[in-house]
C-alpha cells in the first residue's frame, strides 16, 4: 500500500499566522483527504483535495481558513490560515488505495501536531 | 452520507479477560468497515477491514470482528486483552470514498 511522507511533525505557531502542512505520497492515487484530531477527541474530516479542482469541504470548514492545494496525484498541501489557540490540534492527511480486494484501503500520514501560542 | 456510532467513551477492563468494543453505523449504500488502533502519542494503525465475504474478520494483535448487516453493526472483540492494548479505538465506515470515523473507545486494561 501507498506510503505518506507528512511535513512538518510538529510545531509551535504564533497566533495570527499560517502554517502550511506538506503530504508526499510514493504512488499515485486517486483520491486524498485532510482530517483534525482535536484534543482528545477523534478524527474530523475537513476536505477532500481534488486533483486539479477546488478541494471538497466538509461542513464546518472553509477555504479561506483551510485552503488545500492538490497539482498532482502524489502530493497535497493544507495551510492553517490566521491561527489561534482552538486550532492547537493533529492533522493528518489520507489517502485512498483503491487496489483490488484486500489492498483497498486508507493510508495515514504520521501527523503534524500543531500548538498555537 | 455514512455515519459512525461507538457506543461506548471507555471500556475498562482487567487484564486477561475478553473485551468487546461496540459499533453501529449508518448508510444508504453498500459500505466498507474498518477499525483502528492509537496507542497514547502514535499514529493511527489498522486493526482489520470489512470489505466483502465473510463476515467474521480477523485482524492483528488478536483482533476480530463481525459485520452484522440487519443490525448494522460492527462490533470488536478480543478473548483475551493484555496490558499493551491499552489505547484508543476507532471504527470508521466509507461508502468507497470519504472516512468517517466515530467518536472513539478508549481501552483501559487493569491489572
Amino acid at each position: 500500500s501507498a506510503v505518506i511522507s507528512q511535513k512538518p511533525s510538529r510545531d509551535i505557531c504564533q497566533r495570527g499566522t499560517s502554517l502550511t502542512i506538506q503530504c508526499q505520497v510514493d504512488s499515485q492515487v486517486t483520491m486524498m483527504f485532510w482530517y483534525r484530531q482535536q484534543p482528545g477527541q477523534s478524527l474530523t474530516l475537513i476536505a477532500t483535495a481534488n486533483q486539479g479542482s477546488e478541494a471538497t469541504y466538509e461542513s464546518g470548514f472553509v477555504i479561506d481558513k483551510f485552503p488545500i492545494s492538490r497539482p498532482n496525484l502524489t502530493f497535497s498541501t493544507l495551510t492553517v490560515s490566521n491561527m489561534s489557540p482552538e486550532d492547537s490540534s493533529i492533522y493528518l492527511c489520507s489517502a485512498l488505495n483503491r487496489g483490488r480486494g484486500a489492498n483497498y484501503g486508507y493510508t495515514f500520514g504520521s501527523g503534524t501536531r500543531l500548538t498555537v501560542v | 452520507a455514512q455515519s459512525v456510532t461507538q457506543l461506548d467513551s471507555q471500556v475498562p477492563v482487567f487484564e486477561e479477560a475478553p473485551v468487546e468494543l461496540r459499533c453501529n453505523y449508518s448508510s444508504s449504500v453498500s459500505v466498507y468497515l474498518f477499525w483502528y488502533v492509537q496507542y497514547p502519542n502514535q499514529g493511527l494503525q489498522l486493526l482489520l477491514k470489512y470489505l466483502s465475504g465473510s463476515t467474521l474478520v480477523k485482524g492483528i494483535n488478536g483482533f476480530e470482528a463481525e459485520f452484522n448487516k440487519s443490525q448494522t453493526s460492527f462490533h470488536l472483540r478480543k478473548p483475551s486483552v493484555h496490558i499493551s492494548d491499552t489505547a484508543e479505538y476507532f471504527c470508521a465506515v466509507t461508502g468507497a470514498q470519504k472516512l468517517v470515523f466515530g467518536q472513539g473507545t478508549r481501552l483501559t486494561i487493569n491489572p
